[in-house]
């Protein structure tokens, strides 16, 4: 069975940093591209982030440019996202999500992160 | 920045037919996918590449694109139909994903 489970939210003050993770198993890590997704409050859903399978392509969202670092240890089945000079607005919970190349087909639980003083 | 429009909500009684639009000036040239998601639930992909019906999923869904506009259709709507529903495509150079801003779908 896919799963996918984020951890690493909580409370953070702006201009605070953040590091989430995602564990997977269920399926061959290595061959999947990934993403992160979020979604504040009552709002709708927002891409993030994406890494290819290998690393080799990876893309963010404007919104989180130049703050945001996602990576992948293959080895640990593992995704990563680390979130610097953090902001009320990045206030969400936080989704990993396997790419089939035709949509996200497997989605973790979530992850809240709260950016507030 | 590319966005893709949905209307905010769309109400339709058991069995009947309920139809989610989907805008974008990139759709023409890039695959659209679609998502349900229930309250305090993570989403569940429903289409996929357009017309693709994702796995477990009813035949009462499915998918389509012309042009700028994709749309989603449920066939005879149920009660557990009722949730939210996001479209989801890349920008023309596909380095950049966005989602709809969603429709609430109401069974009446």
């Amino acid at each position: 069975e896919v799963q996918l489970v984020e951890s690493g939210g909580g409370l953070v003050k702006p201009g605070g940093s953040l590091r989430l993770s995602c564990a997977a198993s269920g399926f061959t890590f290595s061959s999947y591209h990934m993403n992160w997704v979020r979604q504040a409050p009552g709002k709708g859903l927002e891409w993030v982030a994406y890494i290819s399978y290998g690393s080799g392509n990876i893309y963010y969202a404007d919104s989180v440019k130049g703050r945001f670092t996602i990576s992948r240890d293959n080895a640990e089945n593992s995704l990563y996202l680390h979130m610097n000079s953090l902001k009320v607005e990045d206030t969400a919970v936080y989704y990993c999500a396997r790419d089939q190349d035709s949509g996200y087909d497997s989605w973790g639980q979530g992850t809240l992160v709260s950016v507030s003083s | 920045s590319y966005e893709l429009t949905q209307p905010p909500s769309v109400s339709v009684s058991p069995g009947q037919t309920a139809r989610i639009t989907c805008s974008g000036d990139a759709l023409p040239t890039q695959y659209t996918h679609w998502y349900q998601q229930k309250p305090g639930q993570a989403p569940v992909l429903v289409i996929y590449k357009d017309s693709e019906r994702s796995s477990g999923i009813p035949e009462r869904f499915s998918g389509s694109s012309s042009g700028t506009t994709a749309t989603l259709t449920i066939s005879g709507v149920q009660a557990e139909d009722e949730a939210d529903y996001y479209c989801h495509s890349a920008e023309t150079s596909g380095t950049l994903w966005v989602f709809g801003g969603g429709t609430k779908v109401t069974v009446l």
